[in-house]
């Protein structure tokens, strides 16, 4: 069974970080790329910041790039976003998404997702 | 690249929901629709336009032409209260969200 397991979020200052991790199991994970998505409150989904299987290809959204930073050890399993220079606009749940093969391929798996809330 | 999702669609028990996704020459994108309920992790209803990953009930249907795509929720249970998003992947504005579609059952 595919698992994802998201943690790290809670509150933070703003100019604050945080590191998300999302922990995986039940497939192989070094053959698919991955995704952070969020959803702030009140709004819609948004993807954040992704990565190919290998870590070498990386993409983010205009609204993060130059703040957060994603990867992965694939000998852990685990996908990371490293989320510095924190504002109020990136209190969301954040996910953690899998994609069925390639980054621009459907997600088939979410994780339950983890809080990041940015407040003074 | 823009997605154009109603806010909101209402129903009753037993009745057809249809959800659309507008985008400039959608039809020939490939849609994948997700289901998000509170507290829940997103899931996948319908990939690729129309097809539905196994365990999804075959009264949810994707289409996709010219400018629209569609999700049809056919006999709508009051578990189908959720909402819906549509998405698409281009190669040069990457991955797409559309602003999601809050299904009510009535």
């Amino acid at each position: 069974e595919v698992q994802l397991v998201e943690s790290g979020g809670g509150l933070v200052q703003p100019g604050g970080s945080l590191r998300l991790s999302c922990a995986t199991s039940g497939f192989s994970f070094s053959n698919y790329a991955m995704r952070w998505v969020r959803r702030a409150p009140g709004k819609g989904l948004e993807w954040v910041s992704g990565i190919s299987g290998s870590g070498a290809s990386t993409y983010y959204a205009d609204s993060v790039k130059g703040r957060f930073t994603i990867s992965r050890d694939n000998s852990k399993n685990t996908l990371y976003l490293q989320m510095n220079s924190l504002g109020a606009e990136d209190t969301a749940i954040y996910y953690c998404a899998k994609h069925l093969t390639t980054p621009g391929a459907p997600f088939d798996h979410w994780g339950q997702g983890t809080l990041v809330t940015v407040s003074s | 690249y823009v997605l154009t999702q109603p806010p909101s669609v209402s129903v009753a028990p037993g009745e057809t929901a249809r959800i659309t996704c507008g985008g400039a020459s959608i039809g020939s994108e490939s849609v994948h629709w997700y289901q998000h309920k509170p507290g829940q992790a997103p899931v996948v209803v319908i990939y690729y336009n129309s097809d539905r990953p196994s365990g999804i009930p075959a009264r949810f249907y994707g289409s996709n032409s010219r400018n629209t795509a569609t999700l049809t929720i056919s006999s709508v249970e009051a578990g189908d209260e959720a909402d819906y998003y549509c998405q698409v992947w281009d190669s040069n504005t990457d991955l797409v969200f559309g602003g999601g579609t809050k299904l009510t059952v009535l």
